[in-house]
């Protein structure tokens, strides 16, 4: 069965960065993400998609400071020189045939 | 600019009904599939329902099959998700998402800013 799993938290210090980490149940390692962004009192947001080669694509006016990266059946979101306003959820998502579209729980992200 | 914006959240009774919209504008509408996606309080995020670019095919989360039907008006680009048999556990912000595909459920590129449903005696 198609699992996604995220730590519920993280947090990290202003200016420093932070790997958040999706991680695929076994087996799935060849399936792609995507990492959405969510802010309070705001709708989601699409960040990029990773595929199972580490390659990524990146939504449109996404900065350069967040890139995705993949290793086995863990996808990885890193976000560098953190600002105030990467604070939220981040939720990472796949899809296919027979899964629809699948959620993980989330990661909280707490600028300090 | 793509832009999605929900409209017809409320307050319903359980075993009531409610019909919400969502009207896009900033792309061609009628060749992207569409979604909808819900959070409840304290929850993360959970896809409720999808259908096609052409409205041929849709598909649904098991927790809402049967109460839930997605439709869509492409002339009017608009995308509707009417919801029948309200539960409590249907309390939730209900967002529409655009797919980057026409045909098939893939992953969602843009979101609209949600429409608060609640139920509640």
């Amino acid at each position: 069965q198609l699992v996604l799993t995220q730590s519920p938290s993280a947090s990290a210090s202003l200016g420093a960065s932070v790997k958040l980490t999706c991680t695929l149940s076994s087996g799935h390692s060849n399936y792609a993400i995507v990492w959405h962004q969510k802010q309070p009192e705001k709708g989601p947001r699409y960040l990029m998609k990773v595929n199972d080669d580490g390659t990524h694509r990146k939504g449109d006016g996404i900065p350069d400071r967040f890139s995705g990266s993949s290793s086995g059946t863990e996808r990885y979101l890193t976000i560098s020189s953190l600002q105030s306003e990467d604070e939220g959820d981040y939720h990472c998502q796949t899809w296919g045939a027979g899964t629809t579209v699948l959620f993980g729980g989330g990661t909280k992200l707490t600028v300090l | 600019e793509v832009e999605l914006l929900e409209s017809g959240g409320g307050w319903v009774q359980p075993g009531g009904s409610l019909r919400v919209s969502c009207a896009a504008s900033g792309f061609t509408f009628s060749r992207f599939g569409m979604s909808w996606v819900r959070q409840a309080p304290g929850q993360g995020l959970e896809w409720v329902s999808f259908i096609t670019g052409s409205g041929e095919r849709t598909d649904y989360a098991d927790s809402v099959k049967g109460r839930f039907t997605i439709s869509r008006d492409n002339p009017k680009n608009t995308l509707y998700l009417q919801m029948n048999g309200l539960r409590a556990e249907d309390t939730a912000v209900y967002y529409c998402a655009k797919g980057v595909a026409g045909a098939i459920i893939d992953y969602f590129d843009y979101w609209g800013q949600g429409t608060l449903v609640t139920v509640s005696s």
